[in-house]
């Protein structure tokens, strides 16, 4: 089966400049998240999709990061203004879990997007 | 609150060794426990997954994991290390469907 498809693959913007990350799910999983991996870190929640529907977005900085997923399958990471802190992995992840299943549900990442801002 | 800690920041063994990475945990009850590897420029793969039904796990590529109640621990071995086993290795614990809390991230180097 097709994995998790992120693009771009790598991208260098300069602070205060917007950048957009775009995730295409595995077909049919109706969880997506995205994911922040700071170098040296584990990956960090930052959104979790259900369906088109946010579950959890407690630990999005709201005030520069969006997201959406507007037809349930695609999604959009958004960045504006970006920060040198935000210089990170962001990745991309997908299961076909719904609310309520055991927690042992398996995910599939995407090879994500590495972004440097200068 | 759950959490996991790995222990080293980096192991390098030789080639055909044994692999430890070590992970412990910490949680209010039974915790689903996972260990995902990623390789340089590639996705993070499932290794393996505790959910209670056996304390000795086996996963992937030759890898398993013991829980131990009494240590709070789960951590990761091999038998005989390959060099295709270099990469970054997680211990993650569930805090509920989804939603992953990643350790730190363990190293491996393999010396040939």
């Amino acid at each position: 089966e097709a994995g998790v498809a992120q693009s771009p693959r790598y991208k260098i913007i300069e602070k205060r400049q917007s950048v957009a990350f775009w995730c295409n799910p595995i077909s049919g999983h109706a969880t997506l998240y995205w994911y922040q991996q700071i170098l040296g870190q584990g990956p960090k929640l930052l959104i979790q999709f259900q369906n088109n529907g946010v579950v959890d977005d407690s630990q999005l900085p709201k005030d520069r990061f969006s997201a959406e997923r507007l037809k349930g399958v695609d999604s959009t990471l958004k960045i504006q203004p970006a920060k040198l802190e935000d210089s990170a992995v962001y990745l991309c992840a997908s299961s076909s879990g719904l609310p309520g299943l055991a927690t042992n549900e398996k995910l599939f990442f995407g090879s994500g997007t590495q972004l440097s801002v200068l | 609150a759950q959490s996991v800690t790995q222990l080293d920041s980096h192991v390098s063994v030789s080639e055909g060794t044994p692999v430890l990475l070590r992970c412990n945990y910490s949680s209010s009850y039974s915790p689903s426990l996972f260990w995902y590897v990623q390789h340089p420029n590639k996705g993070l793969q499932l290794l393996l997954k505790y959910t209670s039904a056996a304390t000795l796990v086996k996963g992937i590529n030759g890898f398993e994991a013991e829980f131990k109640k009494s240590e709070t621990s789960f951590h990761l071995t091999k038998p005989s290390a390959h060099m295709s086993d270099a990469a970054e290795y997680f211990c993650v614990v569930i805090r509920s469907p989804g939603k992953l809390t990643f350790g730190t991230g363990t190293r491996l180097t393999i010396i040939p």
